[in-house]
C-alpha cells in the first residue's frame, strides 16, 4: 500500500502566480478530501469528493481556488492567482467510504509559500 | 461557536503519568469520532476511533464518548516522551464531512 501521494512536497511561488497541487489517493478509496492547515486556523476542510464527484466545496475560501478529480486515481487543487495569505500546508486525504466509520488516510502534505 | 473545540495547550505531564485530552463538538447528529496524532512537520495519523457512548480501549489509549454532553476524550496511560505531539479531535458530522479541532499539544517530560 503506497499510501496517499502528494506532489510537490514544497512549493515556493510569487504572488499572482498559478499553483497546482496534486494528489493520488489510495487505490480503492472512493472519497477524497483536501484540507489546509495553518497555525491560526488548524485543519480546514476545503472540498471533498465521493466517487470523483464534488460533494461539498463550501470550505473553498474564494473563487481563486478550484479542485478537480478527473478520475479515481488523481485530483488537483489549483490556486490562481496565489496570494501570501494562501501560505499553508495543504493535505490530501482519502477514505474507503462506508460512512460514517471510515477514517481518513493523509498524504505527506504540500507546504506552500507565497511571497 | 466552533464546530469542534479543543484546548490548545500545551499540556505538560511527567513520564509515566496519565494524559487527558478533551474535545467538545456542536453537531448533535455527529456519528463518528476520531483522534489523530500529528508530530511536528508530519501528517496526521489515526490512533483511535469511537462510535458509541462509553469507553474504548486500545493498548495505552482509551477514548471516551458522551453524546448527551457532546464530549469526547482521550486518555493516554503511562505517557512516554514519544507521545509528545499534537492530538487532533475529528468529528464526522454527516456524509463523510470530517471536521477537525485545532489540536492540543502534549508534552511528556522525561
Amino acid at each position: 500500500d503506497a499510501g496517499v501521494i502528494q506532489s510537490p512536497r514544497h512549493e515556493v511561488t510569487e504572488m499572482g502566480q498559478e499553483v497546482t497541487l496534486r494528489c493520488k489517493p489510495i487505490s480503492g478509496h472512493n472519497s477524497l478530501f483536501w484540507y489546509r492547515q495553518t497555525m491560526m486556523r488548524g485543519l480546514e476542510l476545503l472540498i471533498y469528493f465521493n466517487n470523483n464527484v464534488p460533494i461539498d466545496d463550501s470550505g473553498m475560501p474564494e473563487d481563486r481556488f478550484s479542485a478537480k478529480m478527473p478520475n479515481a486515481s488523481f485530483s488537483t487543487l489549483k490556486i490562481q492567482p496565489s496570494e501570501p495569505r494562501d501560505s499553508a500546508v495543504y493535505f490530501c486525504a482519502s477514505s474507503p467510504g462506508g460512512f460514517p466509520k471510515s477514517p481518513l488516510h493523509f498524504g505527506n502534505g504540500t507546504r506552500l509559500t507565497v511571497t | 461557536q466552533k464546530e469542534v473545540e479543543q484546548n490548545s495547550g500545551p499540556l505538560s505531564v511527567p513520564e509515566g503519568a496519565i494524559a487527558s485530552l478533551n474535545c467538545t463538538y456542536s453537531d448533535r447528529g455527529s456519528q463518528s469520532f476520531f483522534w489523530y496524532r500529528q508530530y511536528s512537520g508530519k501528517s496526521p495519523e489515526l490512533i483511535m476511533s469511537i462510535y458509541s457512548n462509553g469507553d474504548k480501549e486500545d493498548g495505552r489509549f482509551t477514548a471516551q464518548l458522551n453524546k448527551a454532553s457532546q464530549y469526547v476524550s482521550l486518555l493516554i496511560r503511562d505517557s512516554q516522551p514519544s507521545d509528545s505531539a499534537t492530538y487532533l479531535c475529528a468529528v464526522n458530522g454527516g456524509y463523510q464531512k470530517v471536521t477537525f479541532g485545532t489540536g492540543t499539544k502534549l508534552q511528556v517530560i522525561p
